[in-house]
């Protein structure tokens, strides 16, 4: 498709459960990133794929955070035992280029851990 | 490191009005800033970009100025409408241009 589709939108889970995001690049896009956006302000990059591999994880927190993708399956984002301060929105952005310039970003998942 | 910032968190203006949002970055080495737009409950929609080998660049209604100098950039928007409000971020790149650093919104409402 044409869009970069993120399910679920919402997601509410207690402390200490997992919790789970997919990513649906657009159709063609080899490049997919995970940003996390906290209370509507600033963006962080968690971490990029390029196809199934790994790009660039350099802002992954080391504990309790996992990404994926997969051939022929959504991307997906994972967090482990979740905590307060996971309460985010998750947004995926996909690339035909493995530079900023053609990012296309999805309307992103809103995690509350309470 | 990289860090981009705003100077207003909120910017009121009258429809017909043009709008100015600024924006600082402190790494010299950025070579590529974007402008996006955020509306409530969506993703971040690309508006303008520039490159650090221009100082200006025009779109549609919308126009990115660049400052090196001061490490410094606007974006312009003419003709303010109700349909531009939103959040809108400033982002710059990292010397390998995979990835944003994005700085704080500012939130731009419209007042008919």
């Amino acid at each position: 498709g044409e869009e970069v589709a993120q399910t679920p939108k919402h997601l509410v889970r207690g402390e200490g459960q997992k919790a789970k995001l997919y990513c649906a690049p657009i159709k063609g896009h080899s490049y997919v990133f995970w940003y996390q956006q906290v209370l509507k302000n600033e963006f962080k990059f968690l971490i990029s794929f390029q196809n199934e591999n790994v790009f660039d994880e350099t802002g992954m927190p080391k504990e309790r955070f996992s990404a994926k993708c997969l051939p022929n399956s959504p991307c997906s984002l994972e967090i482990q035992a979740t905590k307060l301060e996971d309460s985010a929105v998750y947004f995926c952005a996909s690339s035909q280029e493995s530079t900023v310039s053609g990012y296309t970003f999805g309307s992103g998942t809103r995690l509350t851990v309470v | 490191g990289e860090s981009v910032g705003l100077h207003l968190p909120t910017l009121s203006v009258q429809e017909g009005d043009n709008s100015i949002i600024n924006c600082a970055y402190s790494n010299s080495a950025s070579d590529y800033f974007i402008w996006y737009k955020q509306e409530s409950g969506k993703g971040p929609q690309f508006i303008i970009d520039i490159r650090s080998n221009m100082d200006k660049r025009q779109g549609q209604r919308v126009t990115v100025l660049l400052n090196k100098t001061v490490k410094h950039l606007s974006l312009q928007i003419a003709a303010t409408q109700p349909g531009d409000s939103a959040v809108y971020f400033c982002a710059a790149s990292n010397n390998a241009g995979n990835m944003l650093t994005f700085g704080g919104g500012t939130r731009l409402m419209v007042k008919p």
